[in-house]
């Protein structure tokens, strides 16, 4: 069975840390690339974070970047997000999820483009942070 | 970053009702655009995917079209189990992966 289990949720106070994990199963972890997703309490999805099969390419929202750190460990089939420096408004559930791995091709100025070819098809049950005092 | 907005933001229906979702982007995304449908307390799951590909295992009264910036989700005949709410996301450009707000599907 093809499954996402994440764990490593729970309260701190902020200005704390925290280092959520996420274990897959059932399918080659190696060649997708993986996604964390939150959800704050009563509202919608907001992406946070997003890795690259080989991690190769990693990238943030603006609202967590220099603070949340994404990795992975392909021998360990296990995606992590290490979470520093912790708010108030970082209170919700994480997800992880994974997506057919980043599509990159050249783009104009000597830029790239990334871009996905599919859904986030499969995701974790969540596990919840609470950052209070 | 490419916005997407989705309308309405919730909405009251009956079984067997059809009913019609809209999420527009703020730039043409190229027909990369994915529907999820959540209920309370568990994951997003997908629904369809490229604007109009059903998942696998999802019913057919489920459709997407669009093209553009502007999409369309579908749910042809209400059933009890689709009252949940609904997301767009985008993936024609990375980062940031968005989503839309939602729209919560209620029972009338």
């Amino acid at each position: 069975e093809v499954q996402l289990v994440e764990s490593g949720g729970g309260l701190v106070k902020p200005g704390g840390s925290l280092r959520l994990s996420c274990v897959a199963s059932g399918f080659t972890f190696s060649t997708y690339s993986m996604n964390w997703v939150r959800q704050a309490p009563g509202k919608g999805l907001e992406w946070v974070s997003s890795i690259s099969s080989s991690s190769t390419y990693i990238f943030y929202a603006d609202s967590v970047k220099g603070r949340f750190t994404i990795s992975r460990d392909n021998a360990k089939n296990s995606l992590y997000l290490q979470m520093n420096s912790l708010r108030a408004e970082d209170t919700a559930v994480y997800y992880c999820a994974r997506v057919p791995d980043i599509v990159v091709v050249p783009a104009a100025m000597g830029r790239k483009r990334y871009y996905y070819n599919y859904g986030m098809d499969v995701w974790g049950q969540g596990t919840t942070v609470t950052v209070s005092s | 970053d490419i916005q997407m907005t989705q309308s309405p933001s919730s909405l009251s229906a009956s079984v067997g009702d059809r009913v019609t979702i809209t999420c527009r982007a703020s730039q043409r995304i190229g027909n990369s655009l994915a529907w999820y449908q959540q209920k309370p307390g568990k994951a997003p799951k997908l629904l369809l995917y490229d604007a109009s590909r059903l998942e696998s295992g999802v019913p057919s009264r489920f459709s997407g079209s669009g093209s553009g910036t502007d999409y369309t989700l579908t749910i042809s005949s209400l059933q009890p189990e689709d009252f949940a709410t609904y997301y767009c996301q985008q993936y024609y450009s990375s980062p940031p992966i968005t989503f839309g707000q939602g729209t919560r599907l209620e029972i009338k």
